[in-house]
């Protein structure tokens, strides 16, 4: 079975700071990996994902994930955060199963 | 919006009563799921309807816990003598499935029906 774990629950930063979130899953075979977020108020949606090819993955928003077989992690990552990146960040795998596994989220506060 | 909608947003219930939500998935999308939420956690995964065939359903999903997807468009979700632990958000999310039989990989969610059992 699949697992998501994400290192940080809740993560407060300043704007413009770096920003980077862990991300470790535990599976043997073939994953696709995804970064969720959920603004305030919003529905989940899609940040970026990884199937194969060019590890580093560039999403929406400036955010960009690297994905290190050798260390299982899909860490995501963003340069420079504004204000209103303040969310809830999900990692999920799917595993050729079509459906996916999240992890218990972190929550960026991104102070003005 | 075209996107994935929820019914109803909010419903609060007593302990015990059936409670029925309802989930109209991105038209074109094939594949239709349910995930529950709670406080502090990410979704987990109760089922998914591939068309109107159940394909899957997580453990999770007690005896009390019934979905349907009649006709491959819009499915429910009921849950029959709630208890106060079936307190969450119920999220739907949709996706189609490439031909060739790749997926997208994509969820899309609505909103959310969030449930409080007193």
């Amino acid at each position: 079975a699949q697992s998501v774990s994400q290192h940080n629950h809740h993560v407060i930063l300043s704007e413009a700071a770096s920003l980077e979130l862990g991300c470790n899953y535990s599976y043997g075979g073939t994953v696709n990996l995804f970064w969720y977020v959920q603004y305030p108020g919003q529905h989940l949606q899609l940040l970026l994902k990884y199937f194969s090819g060019d590890p580093l993955v560039k999403g929406i928003k400036g955010f960009e994930a690297e994905f290190i077989k050798s260390k299982f992690s899909f860490n995501l990552r963003k340069p420079s955060v504004q204000w209103s990146d303040t969310a809830e960040y999900f990692c999920a795998t799917e595993g050729g199963d079509y459906k996916l596994s999240f992890g218990a989220g972190t929550t960026v506060t991104v102070r003005a | 919006d075209t996107g994935v909608s929820q019914d109803p947003r909010h419903k609060i219930t007593k302990r015990g009563q059936n409670v029925t939500f309802r989930c109209d998935p991105i038209s074109e999308h094939n594949r239709l799921y349910w995930y529950r939420q709670t406080l502090g956690q990410g979704p987990e995964f109760l089922t998914y309807f591939q068309n109107e065939a159940q394909l899957e359903k997580s453990r999770l999903l007690s005896d009390r816990f019934s979905a349907e997807r009649p006709k491959g468009s819009f499915s429910t979700l009921e849950i029959q003598r709630t208890e106060q632990g079936d307190s969450a958000m119920y999220l739907c999310a949709s996706s189609s499935r490439r031909g060739g039989g790749s997926n997208t990989g994509e969820l899309f969610f609505g909103e959310g029906s969030r449930l409080t059992v007193l």
